[in-house]
C-alpha cells in the first residue's frame, strides 16, 4: 500500500498562473482534506470531501477549489496563485469522521 | 486567532529523560485531541489520541494528560530517545464539526544522545 500519495513534490509558480496538485490514496477511505502549513501556524484545514462528488469548505477555502470525481483522488486547484499561497500543502484521509488521519508528504508551492 | 495553541516552538531533552510537551486550547466545545508527530519532508503521522471522557491516555512510551478546566493536554515521553525527535503537533475537534481538526502550531523536540 502506498497510503497517500501528492503530485508534484515542488513547484514555482509565477503569480498569476494556475495549477492543480494531486492526492491519491489507496485505503478506500471515505473522507480526504486539504491543510496548508505556514512557519508558526498550524495546518489549517483548505476544504474536504466527505464522499465521491462532495467538497466542503475549511478554515481558509478562499483562493482554492477542489473536486473529487473519484473515491481515491482529491484534487486542489489553484486557478489564480498569490504569493500569499506559497506554503507546503498536505493532503489527508480517513476512513470516517474524528478517526485517524492520515496524510501523504506534502507538496511544497513557491508562488513569486 | 488560533484556537489550539503550542507556546513552546522546540523543546530539547538527554536521551533517557522525560520529554514533556504542552498544548492549550481555547474552544470548550472541543472533545477530541490526538497528538501527530512530523519528521522533516514527510506528513504528520497519528501518535495518540485522548476523548473528553478521560483524562489519560497511556500508549507504550506516550502519556497524553486532559485537563478540561484548564482547556490542557500535555503528551509525555519517557523514556525519550533519539528517534523521537521530531515536531510534535497537538490537534482537537469537537462532535459538531468533527470534520474539523484545529491545529497547533507545533514543537520540535530534540532527544540528544
Amino acid at each position: 500500500n502506498a497510503g497517500v500519495t501528492q503530485t508534484p513534490k515542488f513547484r514555482v509558480l509565477k503569480t498569476g498562473q494556475s495549477m492543480t496538485l494531486l492526492c491519491a490514496q489507496d485505503m478506500n477511505h471515505e473522507y480526504m482534506y486539504w491543510y496548508r502549513q505556514d512557519p508558526g501556524m498550524g495546518l489549517r484545514l483548505i476544504h474536504y470531501s466527505v464522499g465521491e462528488g462532495t467538497t466542503a469548505k475549511g478554515e481558509v477555502p478562499d483562493g482554492y477549489n477542489v473536486s473529487r470525481l473519484k473515491k481515491q483522488n482529491f484534487l486542489l486547484g489553484l486557478e489564480s496563485a498569490a504569493p500569499s499561497q506559497t506554503s507546503v500543502y498536505f493532503c489527508a484521509s480517513s476512513y470516517s469522521e474524528q478517526e485517524t488521519q492520515y496524510f501523504g508528504p506534502g507538496t511544497r508551492l513557491l508562488v513569486l | 486567532d488560533q484556537q489550539v495553541k503550542q507556546n513552546s516552538p522546540s523543546l530539547s531533552v538527554q536521551e533517557g529523560r522525560i520529554s514533556i510537551l504542552n498544548c492549550d486550547y481555547t474552544n470548550s466545545m472541543f472533545d477530541y485531541f490526538l497528538w501527530y508527530k512530523k519528521y522533516p519532508a514527510e506528513g504528520p503521522t497519528f501518535l495518540i489520541s485522548i476523548s473528553s471522557i478521560k483524562d489519560k491516555n497511556e500508549d507504550g512510551r506516550f502519556t497524553v494528560f486532559l485537563n478540561k478546566s484548564a482547556k490542557h493536554l500535555s503528551l509525555h515521553i519517557v523514556p525519550s530517545q533519539p528517534g523521537d525527535s521530531a515536531v510534535y503537533f497537538c490537534a482537537a475537534n469537537d462532535e459538531y464539526n468533527f470534520n474539523k481538526f484545529y491545529f497547533g502550531s507545533g514543537t520540535k523536540l530534540n532527544v540528544k544522545p
